[in-house]
């Protein structure tokens, strides 16, 4: 069965440095969305793309948070400098244009924490 | 503007017994509706959906869902919970026509032995 695959699965960084998140979505899938889920919250939206661009990043922080898919396949999710509050599971999902026919598959996640 | 409650934060039950796990959404446009499963420090996967056809809705693991609009609900139920039922629920509403996806807290189902 076909996969979102996402890595690293694990990260461990120090406050203020850098940290970068890959995602692999399903072939074909032209929706891609990157969400951000607190430990014992549900997962809120960061951003969503429709191919190569942007349709949704109205909960981005931009000041710290950058997202990139600039084929319109993978996908990056950036965050510099990180803060201690990043600390979280960042999940990618993808989907059909129509998500009626395929629903969101999500990755397994990569779960950062900030020190 | 679209919204998922999911009525309770945590629920238990005995092995063997039935499984209720409640979701109330409201949507300006006609949904559809996801229950997803995540088990600890793993993605989410998908249970069920529904997409406007059956309004009862059959998934895996022996999961079944069932849309009432007039009630606005989506619960969640199987007859019989397993040990490996133990994990973290959502309820999730979709938007379709802006494709906007809206997820619910999560209710946490402890299965007892």
């Amino acid at each position: 069965e076909a996969e979102v695959a996402q890595s690293p699965r694990y990260k461990i960084t120090e406050k203020s440095q850098a940290v970068a998140f890959w995602c692999d979505p399903i072939s074909g899938h032209a929706t891609l969305y990157w969400y951000r889920q607190i430990l014992g919250q549900g997962p809120e939206l960061l951003v969503q793309f429709q191919d190569e661009s942007v349709v949704d990043d109205s909960q981005l922080p931009k000041d710290r948070f950058s997202a990139e898919r600039l084929k319109g396949v993978d996908s990056t999710l950036k965050i510099q400098p990180a803060e201690l509050g990043d600390s979280a599971m960042y999940l990618c999902a993808s989907s059909l244009a129509n998500p009626k026919m395929s629903g969101y598959t999500f990755g397994s996640g990569t779960r950062l924490t900030v020190v | 503007a679209q919204s998922v409650t999911q009525l309770d934060s945590h629920v238990s039950v005995s092995e063997g017994t039935p499984v209720l796990l409640r979701c109330n959404y409201s949507s300006s446009y006609s949904p559809s509706l996801f229950w997803y499963v995540q088990h600890p420090n793993k993605g989410l996967q998908l249970l069920l959906k529904y997409t406007s056809a059956a309004t009862l809705v059959k998934g895996i693991n022996g999961f079944e869902a069932e849309f009432k609009k007039s009630e606005t609900s989506f619960h969640l139920t199987k007859p019989s919970a397993h040990m490996s039922d133990a994990a973290e629920y959502f309820c999730v509403v979709s938007d379709l026509g802006y494709q906007k996806v809206t997820f619910g807290i999560g209710t946490k189902l402890q299965v007892i032995p």
